[in-house]
C-alpha cells in the first residue's frame, strides 16, 4: 500500500521553464511534508518543507504547494536550471512522528 | 545544514559474512536515526528507527535478527548486515532527525553494498 505516490516517473523541462513535480498522498495523518533531491549514488538533499497549516511555502526558486482536501502536494521551480536535473522525492509524516514514508520519485531532467 | 557521515561508502563482502555501516551526525546531537534501503529506481524504504540508548524499531517485514542497529551514542548509530547473502546488495542510507523542535532529517550520503 503506497501511502505516498509520485506517478510520474519522469519530467523533462526547457531551462528558464517551470518545472511542476506532484505528489499524493492517502493518510490524512500526515501532517508535515518534505521535498528531497537525490543524486545518483548519493542521499538525498533537502530542498523544502510545509506543514499541514500551510497552504505555501516558498524559498528562493523552489515553491511547495499543498492541498490539504485533495491530499495533493506540488513543488514548482522556476526557472529551471540544468543543475536542477535529480530525482526528486516527496516525503510525509504523521503527527507526533519524525518517521516520514517516500513516495517513489520523479526523475527530473533540465535541458539546456 | 546538519551534516552526518556514513562509512563506508562503498563496500565488497562475501556471502555469508557481515558487514558493519556506520553513520555519524558530525555537528548535532541526533536522538533519532533511521535506516532506509533503495533499490534501483526504486524509492527509500525505511528499514528502521533507533533511538538513543534503546532498542531499534523496525518497519514490517525487516528482519531484525539480520539487519541489527545499535544507537550506543547521541552522534552514532551502526546497522550490521548480518550473513550477508547477494539479495542484500542495496544501498543503505541513514537519517538524523529530531534536532530541537524540527521535524528534517539530514541524510547521510550512503553506503553501497555488494555482496558476491
Amino acid at each position: 500500500d503506497q501511502q505516498v505516490k509520485q506517478n510520474s516517473p519522469s519530467l523533462s523541462v526547457q531551462e528558464g521553464r517551470i518545472s511542476i513535480l506532484n505528489c499524493d498522498y492517502t493518510n490524512s495523518m500526515f501532517d508535515y511534508f518534505l521535498w528531497y533531491k537525490k543524486y545518483p549514488a548519493e542521499g538525498p538533499t533537502f530542498l523544502i518543507s510545509i506543514s499541514s497549516i500551510k497552504d505555501k511555502n516558498e524559498d528562493g526558486r523552489f515553491t511547495v504547494f499543498l492541498n490539504k482536501s485533495a491530499k495533493h502536494l506540488s513543488l514548482h521551480i522556476v526557472p529551471s536550471q540544468p543543475g536542477d536535473s535529480a530525482v526528486y522525492f516527496c516525503a510525509a509524516s504523521a503527527v507526533g512522528t519524525y518517521k516520514y514514508i517516500f513516495g517513489t520519485g520523479t526523475r527530473l531532467k533540465v535541458l539546456a | 545544514g546538519a551534516v552526518v557521515s556514513q562509512h563506508p561508502s562503498w563496500v565488497i563482502c562475501k556471502s555469508g559474512t557481515s558487514v558493519k555501516i556506520e553513520c555519524r551526525s558530525l555537528d548535532f546531537q541526533a536522538t533519532t536515526m533511521f535506516w532506509y534501503r533503495q533499490f534501483p529506481k526504486q524509492s527509500l524504504m525505511l528499514m528502521a528507527t533507533s533511538n538513543e540508548g534503546s532498542k531499534a524499531t523496525y518497519e514490517q517485514g525487516v528482519e531484525k535478527d539480520k539487519f541489527l542497529i545499535n544507537h550506543a551514542s547521541l552522534t552514532l548509530s551502526t546497522l550490521t548486515v548480518t550473513s550477508a547473502h547477494p539479495e542484500d546488495s542495496s544501498f543503505y542510507i541513514c537519517s538524523a532527525g529530531g534536532q530541537g523542535s524540527s521535524y528534517e532529517q539530514y541524510f547521510g550520503p550512503g553506503t553501497r553494498l555488494t555482496v558476491t
